[in-house]
């Protein structure tokens, strides 16, 4: 089974500043499948990135994923208000015996 | 516009069952693998099983294998998730989501499921 373990667990930020988190795999993971999803408390999670570096229908370009193997990171350049939330990461990947679709555990992004 | 509606849960008691439903709309349902994608409370998403686009494929997590059962209903663009045998543990939001390439591009708004006496 792939791991994911993101970091760090929580983020203190103000708005305004550069946001950056981190998605590591225990085993190299695709950039195809690579996904992040935002979670706001009391609703479903919402896909922002997709194919580790293309953002989802109607996200704003403040948001950015990159890297490759088993390191990606989630760029937010210049928070905003409503930016603060919860964030995972997910891959997918055909494995014998293992389950195909794996989350991180989360980072929560606070307002400073 | 694309929509997916979760219904179904609420309060069992351990042993008991429960059938999750999820209606589908805005979108050609049988195109696309479903999947059931569960959060336990102040907890992380754990994937749960997914269902491919005829019905005729399922994938589970091993944990809930054998007391879990994800079908669908093209016809009536539904998604369904039998579960059995329900524990403490099985306590969570339920959601649904439509699957594409590997990741979860929409989700449903989620139904609470409790297994308590």
């Amino acid at each position: 089974e792939i791991v994911l373990t993101q970091s760090p667990g929580s983020l203190s930020l103000s708005p305004g500043e550069r946001a950056t988190l981190s998605c590591r795999a225990s085993q190299s993971v695709s950039i195809s499948y690579l996904a992040w999803y935002q979670q706001k408390p009391g609703q479903a999670p919402r896909l922002l990135i997709y194919g580790a570096s293309s953002r989802a229908t109607g996200i704003p370009d403040r948001f950015s994923g990159s890297g490759s193997g088993t390191d990606f990171t989630l760029t937010i350049s210049r928070l905003e208000p409503e930016d603060f939330a919860v964030y995972y990461c997910q891959q997918y990947g055909q494995q014998s015996g293992n389950p195909p679709y794996t989350f991180g555990q989360g980072t929560k992004l606070e307002i400073k | 516009e694309v929509q997916l509606v979760d219904s179904g849960g609420g309060l069992v008691q351990p042993g008991g069952s429960l059938r999750l439903s999820c209606s589908a709309s805005g979108f050609i349902f049988s195109n696309y693998w479903m999947t059931w994608v569960r959060q336990a409370p102040g907890t992380g998403l754990e994937w749960v099983a997914t269902i491919n686009g005829d019905g005729s494929d399922t994938f589970y997590v091993n944990s809930m294998k054998g007391r879990f059962t994800i079908s669908r209903d093209n016809a009536k663009n539904s998604l369904y998730l039998q579960m059995n045998s329900l524990r403490a543990e099985d306590t969570a939001m339920y959601y649904c989501a439509r699957e594409y390439w590997g990741t979860f591009d929409i989700w449903g708004q989620g139904t609470m499921v409790t297994v308590s006496s």
